[in-house]
């Protein structure tokens, strides 16, 4: 079946950086675009950025660009989120989700999320 | 942007109940519109894709309609493990953007 397991987050001072993972499993990984989507704590879900199946194409909400950056590695069949100059509003739970084709369509799976909290 | 309004922001239904919820998108989509549910402390869940159809394994009292800019999400006979909030999200154009979600209760 099909699993995406998160990792990376933590707690992160105003201005720093963390690199989020999205290990997945159960599907060929390189054949699917990937998403990152964020949720803010008693918010709504914010989408974050997205890669295509073979990383040539790659999207970003307005209010990360310049910051985050998504790449994936398909022979790790892992995607990643680099996020710098973090600020209160970034924190979130960060999503990873599964793109049903290899452009975009709609997220049909989802991890469990990873927490980044930025703090001083 | 692409807005996506959802309305009621709640809502409170007894087990049996029909509900529903709407979706109204700022421009026209087409059917690029999907729905989600997430309960408390879990990652959101497909449960209907462009517009209209069941995600895999979701139960046939979930239906959804609308193309253009309204859209509805029904719940024909509400159960108690259907308690959670949902999500409409539009997949037409970059941004995707989500509506504010309907807290079911």
């Amino acid at each position: 079946q099909v699993q995406l397991v998160e990792s990376g987050g933590g707690v992160v001072q105003p201005g720093g950086s963390l690199r989020l993972s999205c290990a997945a499993s159960g599907f060929t990984f390189s054949n699917y675009g990937m998403h990152w989507v964020r949720q803010t704590p008693g918010k709504g879900l914010e989408w974050v950025a997205f890669m295509r199946h073979d990383g040539t194409t790659n999207y970003y909400a307005d209010s990360v660009k310049g910051r985050f950056t998504i790449s994936r590695d398909n022979s790790k069949s892992t995607v990643y989120l680099q996020i710098n100059s973090l600020g209160a509003e970034d924190t979130a739970v960060y999503y990873c989700a599964k793109d049903h084709s290899s452009k975009w369509s709609y997220f049909d799976y989802w991890g469990q999320g990873t927490l980044v909290t930025v703090s001083s | 942007d692409i807005q996506m309004t959802q309305s009621p922001s709640s809502l409170s239904a007894s087990v049996g109940d029909r509900v529903t919820i709407t979706c109204r998108a700022s421009q026209r989509i087409s059917s690029y519109l999907n729905w989600y549910q997430q309960k408390p402390g879990k990652a959101p869940e497909l449960l209907i894709y462009s517009a209209s159809n069941l995600q895999s394994g979701v139960p046939s009292r979930f239906s959804g309609s609308g193309s253009g800019t309204d859209f509805t999400l029904t719940i024909s006979s509400l159960q108690p493990e259907y308690i959670a909030t949902y999500y409409c999200q539009q997949s037409y154009s970059v941004p995707f953007t989500f509506g504010g979600g309907t807290k079911l209760e």
